[in-house]
């Protein structure tokens, strides 16, 4: 079966720290498109980061010089680094996946809870 | 930034209702969009990419349209299951790669 699964979610202060995994199964994370995406509490999707097949990665600029995204092949997952975290950080963050030339995102892990309190 | 808009905001509709939510870009995305339904408490679901083709799996009463700067989804027939929110979604090449549409609510009349 073709899924996602993100964990690492959790309660931590500004400032911290916190890193996020995504295990795939059923495909290979290293020959898609592999994406974070989060959601704030009532509000709509905001893309985060992807990272290409070919080992590009991309990042919004709310997130840039803070959050890194990488994928252990050996493992096939993919993870995203949160570093300086902020209260505008909080959000569920769902793990995608897009295939090479569609642009959309096809399978989406069932999301994980990051909350960013003082 | 390409700016998606999406209306209208919310929604109300019947069963068995022709529904039709509009998304614009702020700038030509030609054919890079895509539609998603959201429950509550859920992942979203892909029901069309590239602009008007369906993806697997989805029901045929749903289709899209557009191209450029103006996008439609259309339910041909509303059912119960498909009281949800919906999103749209455009790719292009400079950051930020991906931005999506505000969200339209469908609710039930």
């Amino acid at each position: 079966e073709v899924q996602l699964v993100e964990s690492g979610g959790g309660l931590m202060q500004p400032g911290g720290s916190l890193r996020l995994s995504c295990a795939a199964s059923g495909f290979t994370v290293t020959s898609n498109s592999m994406n974070w995406i989060r959601q704030a509490p009532g509000k709509g999707l905001e893309w985060v980061s992807s990272i290409y097949s070919g080992a590009n990665t991309y990042y919004a600029d709310s997130v840039k010089g803070r959050f890194t995204v990488s994928r252990d092949k050996s493992k096939n997952t993919v993870y995203l680094q949160m570093n300086s975290l902020r209260l505008e950080d909080t959000a569920v963050y769902y793990c995608a996946r897009e295939p090479s030339g569609t642009d959309a995102f096809d399978i989406w892990g069932q999301g994980t809870m990051v909350t960013v309190s003082s | 930034d390409i700016q998606m808009t999406q209306s209208p905001s919310t929604l109300s509709a019947s069963v068995g209702d022709r529904v039709t939510i509009t998304c614009r870009a702020s700038q030509s995305v030609s054919s890079w969009l895509a539609w998603y339904q959201q429950k509550p408490g859920k992942a979203p679901k892909l029901l069309i990419l590239k602009a008007s083709s369906l993806a697997s799996g989805v029901p045929s009463r749903f289709s899209g349209s557009g191209s450029g700067t103006e996008f439609t989804l259309t339910i041909s027939s509303l059912q119960p299951d498909d009281f949800a929110t919906y999103y749209c979604q455009q790719y292009n090449a400079y950051s930020p790669l991906y931005t999506f549409g505000q969200g339209t609510k469908v609710e039930i009349k």
